[in-house]
């Protein structure tokens, strides 16, 4: 049973135009949610994080918003640029334990010159 | 600064075979992890360290899969003997503990038995 959702496999956006991932949970003890970039052939980097007791986090380019009632995620890239083309995972942690990090299996980001 | 450093990068081996796989956290982090990722299930994380001790290894699939950490700069993790289903990219991470939950990912290693 997927505790952390990705339903879309993939995205492709424009340069330019806006990417929006989405990220779906069941378990309302998630507390703490994460976003990580992955490259081929590399290891997943972090991105971004936001605690459940914010509804918004923004680092440059990228927000995530939180809306814990609808237990959804969204990351939120503008402009986009050729560069962001990876893996996005969403990750959630709950209970304070550096332990409980739940993975989502990933969309795969391509943004078209 | 040096990220996590796993060796070896690649690794083939035949079935029945014992494999070892090498992690280098960052200095001076506290936590250490190791998770397995494949089509099927993603990222799984299998067993993670605190201060050197094993903390939670439920994730481990068998007995054949083992993990030490003998001081706070090398961690392995093991299969004996390894199996075709074993096939996956293995990633190490580090993190320090009093600075959040943010992981720091080795490069992997992509573990093939033929």
């Amino acid at each position: 049973d997927q505790q952390v959702k990705q339903n879309s496999p993939s995205l492709s956006v424009q340069e330019g135009r806006i990417s929006i991932l989405n990220c779906d949970y069941t378990n309302s003890m998630f507390d703490y949610f994460l976003w990580y970039k992955k490259y081929p052939a590399e290891g997943p980097t972090f991105l971004i994080s936001i605690s459940s007791i914010k509804d918004k986090n923004e680092d440059g380019r990228f927000t995530v918003f939180l809306n814990k009632s609808a237990k959804h995620l969204s990351l939120h890239i503008v402009p986009s640029q050729p560069g962001d083309s990876a893996v996005y995972f969403c990750a959630a942690n709950y209970g304070g334990s550096q332990g409980n990090l739940i993975f989502g299996k990933g969309t795969k980001l391509s943004v078209k010159p | 600064d040096a990220g996590v450093i796993q060796s070896p990068r690649h690794e083939v081996t035949e079935m029945g075979q014992e494999v070892t796989l090498r992690c280098k956290p960052i200095s001076g982090h506290d936590y250490l992890f190791w998770y397995r990722q494949t089509m099927m299930r993603g990222l799984e994380l299998l067993i993670y360290f605190n201060n050197n001790v094993p903390i939670d290894d439920s994730g481990m699939p068998e007995d054949r899969f083992s993990a030490k950490m003998p001081n706070a700069s090398f961690s392995t993790l093991k299969i004996q003997p390894s199996e075709p289903r074993d096939s996956a990219v293995y990633f190490c991470a580090s993190s320090l503990g009093a600075s959040g939950y943010e992981q720091y990912f080795g490069p992997g290693t992509r573990l093939t038995v033929t």
